[in-house]
């Protein structure tokens, strides 16, 4: 079956402008998440989202980061005023239920650049 | 959180049995351990994960030993498809949030 999508897999901007990534996680799973991996580096917890509850946003590093899943499928995570640092692949993974007994599966990422 | 401990590298040889060692002594009673691997410029993918008993499937085999406090990943015929980073995890309390350390690098060699 199809695994999670997600849109664009490259992006280039420039430092200073917004952008948007897309995640589409498997049908009819109720968790989502969202990770960041810097080059070389572990991933980074950022965001979770369980069925209709409250995000868990403990681990976005600004406010300049936001994410919201619509309809309880389609996630979208917004940058603001891009910089530098914030290059990264970012990775979105979904799961069952959100449970310990629930392996979260990734997709591929997008990998962002800011210039 | 219970936190895990890997060597951070291991060569194999292809065609054998790949064991990739874990400790996690800190780990809780309703804890599971989750094993991924990351191949260059993919996500992160999902191999097994178990409370207390061994698991397979058809991609490794899971060992727990018996007080919990570390496991075994066996890739039971290694091939050179299975280079990767290989990341031994806790899940965390709420969420499954799950923490990657710094993982074990393998290298399957011909």
């Amino acid at each position: 079956g199809a695994g999670v999508s997600q849109s664009p897999s490259n992006k280039v901007t420039e430092k200073g402008k917004d952008v948007e990534l897309r995640c589409d996680p498997i049908s009819g799973h109720t968790a989502l998440y969202w990770y960041r991996q810097s080059l070389g580096q572990g991933l980074e917890f950022l965001i979770y989202f369980q069925g209709n509850s409250a995000p868990d946003k403990s681990g976005l590093p600004s406010d300049r980061f936001s994410a919201e899943r619509t309809g309880g499928s389609v996630s979208t995570l917004t940058i603001q005023r891009t910089q530098q640092e914030d290059s990264a692949v970012y990775l979105c993974a979904s799961s069952l239920e959100g449970g310990r007994n629930s392996p979260l599966h990734f997709g591929n990422g997008t990998r962002l650049t800011v210039t | 959180d219970a936190k895990t401990t890997q060597p951070p590298s291991m060569d194999c040889a292809e065609g054998r049995a790949a064991n990739l060692p874990c400790n996690h002594s800190t780990i809780s009673g309703n804890e599971y351990v989750y094993w991924y691997r990351q191949i260059h410029s993919q996500g992160p993918q999902y191999i097994i994960h178990g409370l207390k008993n061994n698991e397979t499937n058809e991609m490794a085999s899971l060992i727990i030993t018996e007080d919990r406090k570390s496991s075994t990943l066996i890739l039971p015929h290694a091939t050179l498809r299975d280079t990767a980073v290989y990341y031994c995890i806790v899940s965390q309390a709420a969420g499954n949030k799950l923490t990657f350390g710094g993982g074990t690098r393998v290298l399957v060699k011909p």
